[in-house]
């Protein structure tokens, strides 16, 4: 399958801080890129779809402007969590997406805020 | 009605058992579907695709039912590496499009 890389891998931060996460795929040009977010024992859940050169699309109840997403080229997608609070800790995964409609996931990023 | 639902289990089976699990889903206009597996605090993977109704690799099995709206994944021989969470995903119309996550199905094949 298609590889997709994420970096950081895991990240400790102080509350208030930002942290910015880098989704890229490395050898398939995803035109479409989205960003989960997975928190303990519970499912995958949607925060934001991203199309290159476009404004994301976020889902009901995820601040845009809390969550910044850039997708500035073929490959290369980030999503900048703003002023982080300790219940914004969590599994962060992004993935990109064929148009078979099959999805490749990053290995995640784990985010954890004192 | 969710637009994918599984079953959560926990499903515990001893080495070499058969197990199956359900998905059935609510949009009958999805083409295709998928079957991933996650390992605990690890990315999900994709494990099967499925486009018309059904698709072997290996001991992985999995059928599709467009008239009852649900798809199995059937795994024979289990082994000991087959202990994952499986996810149930369903693209609303099979074109690099956002995936509706059923919760998953926890499997532990026990020695």
């Amino acid at each position: 399958g298609a590889v997709v890389s994420q970096h950081p891998s895991w990240v400790i931060c102080k509350s208030g801080t930002s942290v910015k996460i880098e989704c890229r795929s490395l050898d398939f040009q995803a035109t479409t890129m989205f960003w989960y977010r997975q928190f303990p024992k519970q499912s995958l859940m949607l925060m934001a779809t991203s199309n290159e050169g476009s404004k994301a699309t976020y889902e009901q109840g995820v601040e845009k402007d809390k969550f910044l997403i850039n997708h500035a080229s073929l490959t290369l997608s980030t999503l900048t969590v703003t002023s982080a609070h300790p219940e914004d800790s969590s599994f962060y995964i992004c993935s990109g997406g064929t148009d078979l409609g099959e999805q490749f996931f990053g290995p995640g990023t784990r985010l954890t805020v004192l | 009605r969710k637009e994918v639902e599984q079953d959560p289990g926990p499903f515990n089976v001893p080495e070499g058992a058969t197990v199956a699990f359900n998905c059935t889903y609510s949009n009958s206009a999805s083409q295709s579907f998928f079957w991933y597996r996650q390992d605990c605090r690890k990315e999900p993977k994709l494990l099967m695709s499925v486009y018309s109704s059904g698709n072997e690799d290996g001991r992985f099995t999995a059928q599709l039912n467009r008239a009852s709206q649900y798809i199995s994944l059937l795994i024979r021989d289990s082994k000991l590496s087959d202990s994952a969470t499986y996810l149930c995903v369903v693209p609303p119309r099979g074109s690099a499009r956002q995936l509706t996550f059923g919760s998953g199905t926890q499997l532990t094949v026990l020695p």
